[in-house]
């Protein structure tokens, strides 16, 4: 099972781009990256998820380095809601969560 | 996006009670659901795959006999914490394997065990 690196915290300024890096250099070629996060007491809300493409949609960025070795989840206008505990997770879709691992994520703080 | 519906939110009971939390898919069905903890300042912690129709597959080091799993249905899972202890006190989160490779996740369900 492919397991991800990340950095605990994180501050960024409100307005600003927050940038979360996410290294997974053991993921294997049929291995999505996902991204979630998690505000406090509630459960993880799903971001975006991508395979080797670069990906957008109306929450974040997606970029996937060439070699997939790692990935950064770009929030390109942060805003003080955007603070929470982000998740890079590598998995194969739709089979089931036995290598679903979320690790200690990265705790970003949006500073106004 | 899919819609799960998760409770209670929070719970508090007596050691030795058996608490039943409820998790359904609201606008889509799915035959995969997760069961998760989550103690304070980690991270999220499988517990068990549940597919519906069959028995649920438990994680290592949890105990099937105690965190009982009913997949009723394609949009409805309950899981029961039997003989609750002061140590299950937990955020008890569930996760359904919904459409376009997605997890979707409950709000979670605090419990408090006194």
């Amino acid at each position: 099972d492919a397991k991800t690196t990340q950095p605990t915290s994180m501050d960024c300024a409100e307005g600003r781009a927050a940038n979360l890096p996410c290294n997974h250099s053991t993921i294997s070629g049929n291995e999505y990256v996902y991204w979630y996060r998690q505000i406090h007491s509630q459960g993880p809300q799903y971001i975006i998820h991508g395979l080797k493409n670069n990906e957008t949609n109306e929450m974040a960025s997606l970029i996937i380095t060439e070699d997939r070795k790692s990935s950064t989840l770009i929030l390109p206008h942060a805003t003080l809601r955007d603070t929470a505990v982000y998740y890079c997770i590598v998995r194969v879709g739709q089979t089931g969560a036995n290598n679903l691992f979320f690790g200690t994520g990265t705790r970003l703080t949006v500073i106004p | 996006g899919a819609v799960v519906s998760q409770h209670p939110s929070w719970v508090i009971c007596k050691s030795g009670t058996s608490v039943k939390i409820e998790c359904r898919s609201l606008d889509f069905q799915a035959t995969t659901m997760f069961w998760y903890r989550q103690f304070p300042k980690q991270s999220l912690m499988l517990m068990a795959t549940s597919n519906e129709g069959s028995k649920a597959t438990y994680e290592q080091g949890v105990e099937k006999d105690k965190f009982l799993i009913n997949h009723a249905s394609l949009t409805l899972s309950t899981l029961t914490v039997t003989s609750a202890h002061p140590e299950d006190s937990s955020f008890y989160i569930c996760s359904w394997e919904g459409p376009g490779e997605k997890l979707f996740f409950g709000s979670g369900t605090q419990l408090s065990v006194l």
